[in-house]
């Protein structure tokens, strides 16, 4: 069965610092990759998306993804981060005919001025 | 504007109660989803609708029940069954992939149900 792990519960950096996020997935045919971002008690937004082609994808806020088939790897990249950039980050994998996610458990990212 | 509502934003019920979480989209979306999440756990499918009059159950589905009459609107009621209800409820839609593939999910605000 596919899977997502998020390594990291919680992540603290420093305004202007740059950020990585890891994801690693379990799924044996190509996948389709994503994430979202979620503020405080609110839903999901997209950041990004990867279907195919170029394996480095950009999103929106400034923030891009590298998919890394021989890791099974889709990690996501800030090269600066924004105060308003805290908030939880959920990677996902779109599996089956029936276009299901299956989500990691989220990492949630606290900056500091 | 279009998107997807849930409502109400908070929703408080006495155990035993049975209580519907409505969530309707204007996107003209086919697929609409109800996910749960609770903390440190990500986000769980509950059910999924593919086309109206037609739903499947996701991962956790013991204990809720969906419709799915009008394109529009896809209702979850949680039972009395569903033995730990309080979380944060979450609906979500996407249009058909033409050709195959996938198309990404939109997210409504969400639901926090607390069961009392």
């Amino acid at each position: 069965a596919q899977s997502v792990t998020q390594p990291d519960i919680h992540i603290t950096v420093s305004e202007g610092a740059s950020l990585e996020l890891r994801c690693n997935y379990s799924y044996g045919a190509t996948p389709y990759l994503f994430w979202y971002v979620q503020s405080p008690g609110q839903g999901l937004q997209l950041l990004l998306k990867y279907f195919s082609g170029d394996t480095l994808v950009q999103g929106i806020k400034g923030f891009e993804a590298e998919f890394k088939r021989s890791q099974s790897s889709f990690n996501l990249r800030k090269p600066s981060v924004h105060w308003s950039d805290a908030a939880e980050y959920f990677c996902a994998v779109a599996t089956g005919t029936a276009s299901k996610l299956t989500f990691g458990t989220g990492t949630r990212l606290q900056v500091t001025l | 504007d279009g998107g997807i509502t849930q409502s109400p934003k908070y929703l408080f019920r006495k155990e035993g109660q049975n209580v519907t979480l409505s969530c309707e989209q204007n996107l003209n979306h086919d697929a609409m989803y109800w996910y749960r999440q609770d903390p440190g756990q990500g986000l769980r499918l509950i059910y999924y609708s593919q086309i109206v009059n037609d739903f499947q159950k996701g991962d956790i589905a013991e204990g809720y029940s969906v419709s799915r009459e009008k394109k529009e609107s896809f209702p979850l009621t949680v039972t009395s069954a569903q033995k730990n209800p309080t979380a944060f409820y979450l609906c979500a839609s996407s249009r058909p992939p033409l050709g195959g593939g996938y198309n990404e999910q939109f997210f409504g605000p969400g639901t926090r149900l607390t069961v009392l």
